[in-house]
């Protein structure tokens, strides 16, 4: 019973594509979340969602964009592929709205390399 | 602006020795959340705790700890008879507020613990 899900785990694509992770949760979250983690390991927010709504959006090149077709789906797609967005992508997810008090349950993240 | 700073990068300790994990954080709210997350070697980001602002009773869930000192704007956390199971990236982060939702990581801290 996965409670965050991502796919695909692994991701190698070349300079110039366009790819989409996809994000599910079936915690009955109202919010959900994009990180990136770098090659240092330091994770930083890119997006928040809640309702389908975005309320954060943390400063991403706009090659990144992010779509909610409802409350338990957060996907992720990038366009013009760089080297430096290789890094690993986790999905998270909470309730309470935009409380910082709700504790994040994250996905087993996707590791994406750009060659 | 919210930071979070966890000075140590990495440590080594020997099985069933006791090992604490430094954080120390930065926030101009009165209102703020603090959490610890593990990343073992697999990769996934697993939440252990959340603390609030007005909460400074210590916690200890089986051998694990934590010390919130508001004084000191600390939020340690012990591990007491460490496993090789414990082996793993922990993270320390922020969330302020009622409006406030994203997650500051520290950098991590890199526990190695060896049989």
């Amino acid at each position: 019973d996965t409670a965050v899900s991502q796919t695909p785990k692994y991701l190698v694509t070349q300079m110039g594509n366009d790819k989409s992770i996809k994000c599910e949760q079936n915690l009955g979250h109202d919010t959900m979340y994009w990180y990136k983690q770098d090659s240092k390991k330091f994770l930083k927010i890119m997006f928040s969602y809640n309702n389908k709504e975005l309320i954060i959006n943390e400063t991403v090149p706009n090659r990144f964009s992010p779509k909610s077709p409802d409350k338990a789906h957060l996907n992720l797609h990038i366009n013009s592929l760089e080297l430096g967005d290789s890094a690993v992508y986790f999905c998270a997810s909470s309730q309470g709205g935009t409380s910082g008090r709700a504790a994040q349950y994250f996905g087993p993240g996707t590791r994406l390399t750009v060659t | 602006a919210q930071k979070v700073t966890q000075a140590q990068t990495e440590i080594s300790v020997v099985e069933k020795e006791d090992v604490t994990l430094d954080c120390v954080y930065e926030t101009r709210d009165t209102t703020y959340y603090l959490f610890w997350y593990k990343q073992p070697p697999s990769g996934e980001l697993v939440f252990l705790i959340r603390r609030n602002s007005f909460d400074e009773q210590n916690e200890i869930s089986g051998r694990y700890s934590w010390n919130f000192q508001k004084s000191t704007s600390s939020f340690n956390f012990t591990i007491t008879a460490s496993q090789v199971v414990d082996s793993a990236v922990y993270f320390c982060a922020l969330s302020e507020g009622e409006y406030g939702n994203k997650l500051v990581f520290g950098a991590g801290t890199i526990l190695r613990v060896k049989s």
